[in-house]
């Protein structure tokens, strides 16, 4: 089956700073989506990107789908931000069978 | 809207014992899904649904049931737990958006409950 790969696994930032958070899948994909899971466990859809770049406030993703990766940038990081960031990929089109990667833990200090 | 909610928050069970997990959603989304969340790892997907009465397997079915019964509920059956079993379960339902442009497509958000942590000894 299809592989998910994120990079880095651990991430420490000092608030104010930018990052990049990389995602790589090793077969071509439909739908390709970034989550936020904050300290509480709680899972937020941040984007759905299967091509092309979206922004929203600080934060802003583009996926190359012919290359096979997606990034997500945060730029001028705050506390908040801290949790884990997964990317999610789905091979059919049926809105199901979606394939987690392992994700990226990211702390910013205060 | 509530959104999805899950319950319990929180189970000890000991080995062999079964249980159910509950999810309900109002949110009238045909699609909803049960992942476990082990330590330091993704989400892997159990089992889903696209509509009352209709469920199939996902990555790691094994150990699980499910039921379809209603759009709102997507209930997770555990029998016969196992420590294996001990993880963090969470329940999503989406509806599919349309992308507009020339050819359009499908894509669906997830929405997902708060989660149930497990922990089978």
């Amino acid at each position: 089956g299809i592989q998910v790969e994120q990079s880095p696994p651990d991430l420490i930032l000092q608030e104010g700073a930018n990052s990049t958070l990389r995602c790589n899948f090793s077969d071509s994909v439909n739908n390709l989506q970034w989550f936020h899971q904050n300290p509480w466990g709680q899972l937020i859809n941040l984007f759905y990107i299967p091509s092309g770049t979206k922004q929203n406030g600080r934060l802003s993703a583009t996926t190359v789908a012919t290359e096979r990766y997606s990034l997500l940038y945060i730029s001028s990081s705050q506390t908040t931000d801290s949790g884990v960031y997964f990317c999610a990929v789905e091979q059919g089109t049926g809105g199901f069978k979606t394939i987690f990667g392992a994700g990226t833990r990211l702390f910013v200090k205060a | 809207n509530a959104g999805v909610t899950q319950t319990p928050k929180f189970r000890i069970l000991k080995i062999g014992q079964s249980m159910t997990l509950q999810c309900t959603q109002d949110m009238n989304h045909n699609y909803m899904y049960w992942y476990r969340q082990d330590p330091g790892m993704g989400l892997k997907l159990i089992y889903y649904s696209v509509g009352a009465g209709i469920t199939d397997k996902g990555e790691v079915p094994n150990g699980y049931n499910v039921s379809r019964s209603t759009t709102e509920d997507f209930p997770l059956r555990l029998e016969l737990a196992a420590p294996s079993q001990t993880s963090v379960y969470f329940c999503a339902s989406s509806y599919p958006h349309r992308t507009s442009g020339i050819s359009p497509a499908y894509y669906y958000e997830q929405y997902f409950g708060p989660g149930t942590r497990l922990t089978v000894t």
